[in-house]
């Protein structure tokens, strides 16, 4: 089984700030890495697919980098609506294996 | 639009058997695979499994092989999940999500639409 490690598992931010979170492969997944924002009470939403794609109707604030097995989702400028928990979902093999998760707090 | 529309929160004792459901609009429902996520409580999202409504072509997280059963029924383009025999373990929330892709072929099994969510409760 491909395991995901993202880092950190919590950060505290402010507005404006630009933000950096990582995600860490077992094994080589290639580009077939996708993100996602998931706010209290809701299902998750796609911000970016194979690695660095953006999802139509997603702020180009949001962008993805990497390959293999060590990938970035930034966000540059945070917004007040960007704090919420994020995860990275690995598809390279056939299942979806998602990370533990960064929240995001206002600090 | 494309939705995906949940069943309602339940609430089960352990053992009980349930099987919740996704019914999905806006789209060629038979022609999407669509998976299950579960979310146990202040926790991160898993993979269950996932099917292809068409054919009923099914794989599983190996982790969840024989806890649960997914199935679909094209011609009211809803899927399912249940369980036969419940435990207090499988509290969690439930959500089905519709793969971007469209399409028989597996794999690339990431999500762009999500339903809202089922919460399945199991207490004695």
């Amino acid at each position: 089984d491909i395991q995901m490690t993202q880092s950190p598992s919590t950060l505290s931010a402010s507005v404006g700030d630009r933000v950096t979170i990582t995600c860490r492969a077992s094994q080589s997944i290639s580009s077939w890495l996708a993100w996602y924002q998931q706010k209290p009470g809701k299902a998750p939403n796609l911000l970016i697919y194979k690695a660095s794609s953006l999802e139509s109707g997603v702020p180009s604030r949001f962008s993805g980098s990497g390959s293999g097995t060590e990938f970035t989702l930034t966000i540059s400028s945070l917004q007040p609506d960007d704090f919420a928990t994020y995860y990275c979902q690995q598809y390279n093999s056939y299942s979806g294996t998602f990370g533990q998760g960064t929240k995001v707090e206002i600090k | 639009e494309v939705q995906l529309v949940q069943s309602g929160a339940e609430v089960k004792k352990p053992g009980e058997s349930l099987k919740i459901s996704c019914k999905g609009s806006g789209y060629s429902f038979t022609s999407y695979w669509i998976a299950w996520v579960r979310q146990m409580p202040g926790e991160g999202l898993e993979w269950m499994g996932i099917i292809y409504p068409e054919d009923s072509d099914t794989r599983y997280n190996p982790s969840f092989r024989g806890q649960v059963t997914l199935s679909a029924d094209k011609s009211i383009s809803t899927a399912y999940l249940q369980w036969s025999s419940l435990k207090a373990s499988d509290t969690a929330m439930y959500y089905c999500a519709r793969r971007d892709i469209v399409g028989a072929t597996p794999g690339l099994y990431y999500f762009n639409y999500w339903g809202q969510g089922t919460l399945v409760t199991v207490s004695p």
